[in-house]
């Protein structure tokens, strides 16, 4: 286990609704990256966070947001959901220096009905 | 555009035998290129990865190519074993940002 936890496992929305997916990152991890994986693809960079300021971005839209805690928590906030946001959510945090090695979190499913 | 294309999208291969993954880049720039197995339900795991200043990396079974010139990198799983059986996804990173290939379903037939 990488002692990266998720929350909730499954959610399941409806369109035009807004959902809040949590993330316990491994102790001492400062850095807190979020992915969408869609069903049969690789995971997609959302964006990054770094002592609680977003630090990179990927190609995703501003209703996509994030917040990072100081207790090595953070969330990932999807407003007005799109039947295309449903998708596998993971997390992965890691030392704010090193060789970039980052661990996993077992993700969120969310479907958007 | 897809930064990182990954081959084959699926791949069977007897118990003992050897399993290779392909992987090609686009960006020169990137410097971080890891591997990751991901068994359903889970998060996508660490396997190896390598940086572009070495031309191959081993770790056990798994040993990563790179030829920085082509700008290819593979996996190749030596003594393949059903456990190995997996969804396999190539990385290609630039400081805080990873590209994913679209992955690789394996399966081990005892």
């Amino acid at each position: 286990e990488t002692g990266v936890t998720q929350s909730p496992t499954h959610l399941i929305k409806t369109r035009g609704q807004q959902v809040t997916l949590r993330c316990s990152s491994q102790s001492g991890h400062n850095t807190v990256s979020w992915y969408q994986q869609a069903l049969g693809q690789g995971p997609q960079f959302i964006f990054q966070y770094y002592r609680e300021e977003e630090n990179g971005r990927g190609n995703f839209p501003p209703r996509f947001s994030g917040l990072q805690f100081p207790n090595y928590s953070s969330e990932l906030n999807v407003n007005a959901l799109e039947l295309d946001d449903s998708a596998l959510y993971l997390c992965a945090s890691r030392y704010d220096t090193g060789p970039y090695e980052q661990f996993f979190g077992p993700g969120t499913r969310l479907t958007v009905l | 555009q897809q930064q990182v294309k990954q081959s084959p999208q699926s791949l069977i291969v007897q118990k003992g035998g050897i399993s290779i993954i392909n992987c090609a880049y686009e960006n020169t720039a990137f410097d971080y290129f890891p591997w990751y197995q991901q068994f359903p339900g889970k998060g996508p795991a660490l396997l190896i990865a390598i940086r572009p200043d070495v031309s191959e990396k081993k770790e056990g079974r798994f040993t990563i190519s790179f030829n920085k010139s082509a700008k290819q990198f593979s996996l190749h799983i030596m003594d393949s074993q059903p456990g190995d059986s997996a969804t396999y996804f190539c990385a290609a990173a630039l400081g805080n940002q990873f590209y994913f290939g679209t992955g690789t379903s394996l399966t081990v037939i005892p």
